[in-house]
């Protein structure tokens, strides 16, 4: 059965700070695609990233950056410079070839302070 | 314009009413989700429906019944609410079923007194 585990359930820094959220999962399939989506305090989710299971390429949008290892099932998230603005809870998720359900981490709060 | 968009935002009731939750999405997508997102945060899946077709059903109380008119279309009811189904609500969609993101509508925050 496919899981989600994000080990941090809290973080807190202070503006300009890096910080990186770490997200390990599990699955039996070959081919499935993982997600991170950012849940800020006006309570909307936002999709921020999709990465398929072949592509171990990382990615860097802005501030933002995800490093996908296959090797060690871990699909972790990283943002530089922190701002205030980017206090929110972030979702790490998994969808498997096998079903269309997203299962989601139970989310890491990140708070920066100013 | 608001692509995925869900009605009402907040809906307050006593135990043991029937309530409906209206979901729309314009993006064109064929697939919708209603899922649960409770106190701890922690968000499950319920129900997703592609081309109107029921094609996830979670273990989730009959008292939920979901309903899809039309692609553009999910909504949720809930007969004889409960206490604990006080929670935040979210519709999704997506284009296909697996490949690509879910699109989240506002949520709807569920308070049963």
């Amino acid at each position: 059965a496919q899981k989600v585990t994000q080990a941090q359930t809290e973080i807190s820094v202070v503006e300009k700070e890096d910080v990186t959220l770490d997200c390990v999962y599990e699955t039996r399939d070959t081919t499935y695609y993982l997600f991170w989506y950012k849940q800020p305090p006006s309570g909307e989710l936002v999709f921020l990233i999709r990465r398929n299971s072949f592509d171990e390429q990382n990615e860097i949008s802005g501030r933002y950056s995800w490093n996908f290892q296959k090797s060690t099932s871990s699909f972790n998230f990283t943002i530089t410079a922190s701002q205030v603005v980017d206090s929110a809870v972030y979702f790490c998720a998994l969808r498997e070839t096998s079903g269309s359900r997203l299962t989601f981490g139970e989310g890491t709060q990140l708070t920066v302070n100013p | 314009d608001t692509a995925v968009s869900q009605t009402p935002k907040y809906l307050v009731t006593q135990m043991g009413n029937d309530k409906s939750i209206k979901c729309e999405q314009n993006l064109g997508h064929d697939t919708m989700y209603w899922y649960k997102q409770d106190s701890k945060k922690f968000l499950k899946i319920m129900f997703s429906y592609n081309n109107k077709e029921l094609i996830i059903n979670e273990t989730v109380p009959n008292r939920f019944s979901p309903k899809s008119p039309d692609k553009a279309h999910l909504n949720l009811h809930i007969n004889s609410l409960e206490l604990g189904d006080s929670a935040v609500y979210f519709c999704a969609s997506s284009h296909g079923t697996f490949r690509t993101e879910q699109y989240f509508g506002p949520g709807t925050r569920l308070t049963v007194t």
